[in-house]
């Protein structure tokens, strides 16, 4: 039971490239959620899926696209990445969508934008 | 609007003594729910304790253990005999409505040996 992986770990992009962030979860979960954590701020959600076959936007969707692909996958593009992108991404799941639901979080990928 | 809040970017504690970490948040809803996350250097965050506003009883998960003040909209994290394992972020996080989850800016704690 690997509960939520996330590849890469580590990417650096230049200015304008495109990326795909992945995450998986073993855990039959519905729900699944991308952050980003920056210096000196709280996680920010940037998308989430609150069922396989539906995705809202949270609070800062500008310049990222997701795709829930299954009930397992949930992954992030960036389709032409900025500077202000760079972050660290984490990719959560929780059982629903409910307010009581603990969250499970992947270990991240550390991205930089150049 | 719904805030967290962490006045203590960086906590340190001695091995073995007890540390409380602060939170307070603002909220205009009665029924929500409180979270503690511990994220270690591995970066990958785990829920250390989770209290339900509706409950009185404080929540404790072995050394883990909160202080929850519903009119004083305080949460504060206490970690009983410290060990060097406890060094981590530690996030506060509340959790409203049909999808609402907001995270505090966290706490770096350091424990010494």
């Amino acid at each position: 039971n690997a509960g939520v992986t996330q590849t890469p770990k580590f990417q650096v992009l230049k200015t304008g490239q495109s990326m795909t962030l992945q995450c998986a979860q073993d855990m039959n979960h519905n729900s699944m959620y991308w952050y980003r954590q920056d210096p000196g701020m709280g996680l920010r959600l940037i998308y989430y899926s609150a069922s396989e076959g539906t995705t809202d936007k949270g609070e800062v969707p500008n310049g990222y696209n997701v795709s829930r692909l299954n009930k397992r996958e949930f992954s992030l593009r960036l389709e032409s990445a900025a500077p202000s992108q760079t972050s660290v991404y984490f990719c959560a799941s929780s059982e629903a969508w409910d307010r009581w639901e603990t969250q499970y979080f992947g270990p991240g990928t550390r991205l930089l934008v150049l | 609007a719904q805030t967290v809040t962490q006045s203590q970017p960086e906590m340190s504690v001695q091995e073995a003594e007890t540390v409380t970490l602060s939170c307070t948040y603002d909220t205009s809803e009665s029924d929500y729910y409180l979270f503690w996350y511990k994220q270690p250097p591995s970066r990958q965050m785990i829920l250390v304790i989770r209290q339900e506003a509706y409950k009185q009883q404080n929540a404790t998960e072995n050394r883990f253990s909160v202080n929850f003040q519903k009119a004083a909209k305080s949460f504060s994290l206490k970690i009983s005999d410290s060990q060097l394992g406890d060094a981590a972020m530690y996030f506060c996080a509340y959790s409203f409505g049909a999808y609402k989850y907001i995270f505090g800016t966290g706490t770096r704690l350091k424990v010494l040996a």
